[in-house]
């Protein structure tokens, strides 16, 4: 089983649609949890940590469950502009990077 | 957001040279340093890790006298990719955190070699 697993993509959905990503990790002792996003060609990119409460910023709701070792992301009313590929990230020992999940928003 | 500053952003070398690519942290002193690499269309892997002052832990399958990584300071690590080769035409990012901070990544250095 490999170390983080993010669901296939790409997702391409419409501007306004809901959109959520999941990712399982197997190190039970996973310390932080975050999720970047990346543009073609650029750096990842920070959209946020992951708490064990669920926090929210903005359009986009983050959850964790380490009973179950799986983070989410939740993007409501999307836009053009959050096309990019999302990134979960884990960290234990060192940071351990999803392969990433591609969302296209189309017009 | 923490500045991490990587240089050159893209390097084209002959086969059999050595390249250098420095990563600096601007406004911050890293502790830990990290070497990715992303060939296109796939994920970020990790090369190695680094420690201000230590020697760098590589991760499996990186050849470390291929990848020479020195952090020789709290705001400077540099990766040499030595007597490179087509095969390692890739896209390589550090990354930087202080303590237990998210990481702040460079901006990526794309490296051709012909």
């Amino acid at each position: 089983r490999k170390e983080v697993e993010q669901d296939p993509g790409p997702f391409n959905v419409p501007e306004g649609a809901t959109v959520a990503f999941n990712c399982t990790y197997s190190n039970s002792a996973s310390q932080s949890f975050f999720w970047y996003r990346q543009d073609c060609r650029k750096e990842p990119k920070l959209l946020m940590s992951v708490y064990s409460s669920g926090n929210e910023d903005g359009r986009f709701t983050a959850q964790l469950n380490r009973a179950s070792q799986y983070i989410s992301l939740l993007i409501r009313d999307s836009k053009l502009s959050d096309s990019a590929t999302y990134l979960c990230v884990i960290y234990g020992q060192n940071f351990v990077f999803g392969p990433g999940t591609r969302l296209s928003v189309l017009p | 957001g923490a500045v991490v500053s990587q240089h050159p952003s893209r390097v084209i070398c002959k086969s059999g040279t050595s390249v250098k690519i420095e990563c600096r942290s601007l406004d911050f002193q890293a502790t830990t340093m990290f070497w990715y690499r992303q060939f296109p269309k796939q994920s970020l892997m990790l090369m190695a890790t680094s420690n201000e002052g230590s020697k760098a832990t590589y991760e499996q399958g990186v050849e470390k006298d291929k990848f020479l990584i020195n952090h020789a300071s709290l705001t400077l690590s540099t990766l040499t990719v030595t007597s490179a080769h087509p095969e390692d035409s890739s896209f390589y990012i550090c990354s930087a955190r202080w303590g237990f901070s998210e990481a702040f990544f460079g901006q990526g250095t794309r490296l051709t070699v012909v």
